[in-house]
């Protein structure tokens, strides 16, 4: 079974400009959650989805957004970019609700200049 | 006290030593826990997750649950240098489902 996949891996960009990230779950998985990794904080939840529903959102601004569409891939856009934001964004996959097992994939490393 | 707190480290152990990596969290009610390894530049992968009190084995690696105190554990058997990597506690919050992620010890293998 094909793991977690996430589109770009690599992405330079602007501070003002605004960036999509994708990820693609394991097959059959219907909950994708996403995380923010820098070095100073660590793993931090962004937010959660399940059959399209967001149902969980961690402590970010509203300029992180995401989505899910009917195939469980899923979507995470980060508007009016700041030199804050650059981190390795994380996407995990599991079957049901986040209690149960996440598997992550390879990340995007985003870099605002 | 921060939701799920770990040793930065780094942690160094001998090869062929035990490698004890030690997790305390705030939830008093959580339910499940997890251990995820990451290595440089690499995303996490899980070791194990643990559900219940006592201890549970795989292979060279057994994770303790101590839910009256709050704390979880990770014990490596036979430290080898591959396992020289960041390691993650992970618990699931029962007051919302989320999980949260401490930020990870640093476990370095001497050869």
């Amino acid at each position: 079974k094909a793991g977690v996949t996430q589109t770009p891996r690599y992405l330079i960009k602007t501070r003002g400009q605004q960036v999509t990230l994708s990820c693609s779950p394991i097959s059959g998985h219907r909950s994708v959650s996403w995380y923010q990794q820098t070095p100073g904080q660590g793993l931090q939840f962004l937010f959660e989805y399940f059959s399209e529903t967001q149902r969980n959102k961690g402590n970010f601004p509203g300029r992180f957004s995401g989505r899910q569409f009917s195939n469980s891939r899923s979507e995470m856009n980060v508007s009016t970019l700041e030199l804050g934001d650059s981190a390795l964004y994380l996407c995990a996959s599991s079957l049901g609700h986040s209690g149960e097992t996440q598997y992550f994939g390879p990340g995007t490393r985003l870099l605002v200049l | 006290q921060k939701e799920v707190e770990q040793n930065s480290g780094p942690l160094s152990v001998p090869e062929g030593a035990i490698a004890s990596l030690n997790c305390t969290y705030s939830d008093r009610v959580s339910q499940s826990f997890f251990w995820y390894r990451q290595y440089s530049g690499k995303s996490p992968e899980l070791i194990m997750s643990i559900y219940s009190n006592g201890d549970k084995e795989d292979g060279r690696f057994t994770a303790q649950l101590n839910k009256a105190s709050q704390y979880v554990s990770l014990l490596i058997r036979d430290s080898q240098p591959s396992d020289s990597a960041t390691y993650l506690c992970a618990v699931v919050m029962n007051r919302d489902d989320k999980i949260i992620f401490g930020k990870g010890t640093r476990l370095h293998i001497l050869p």
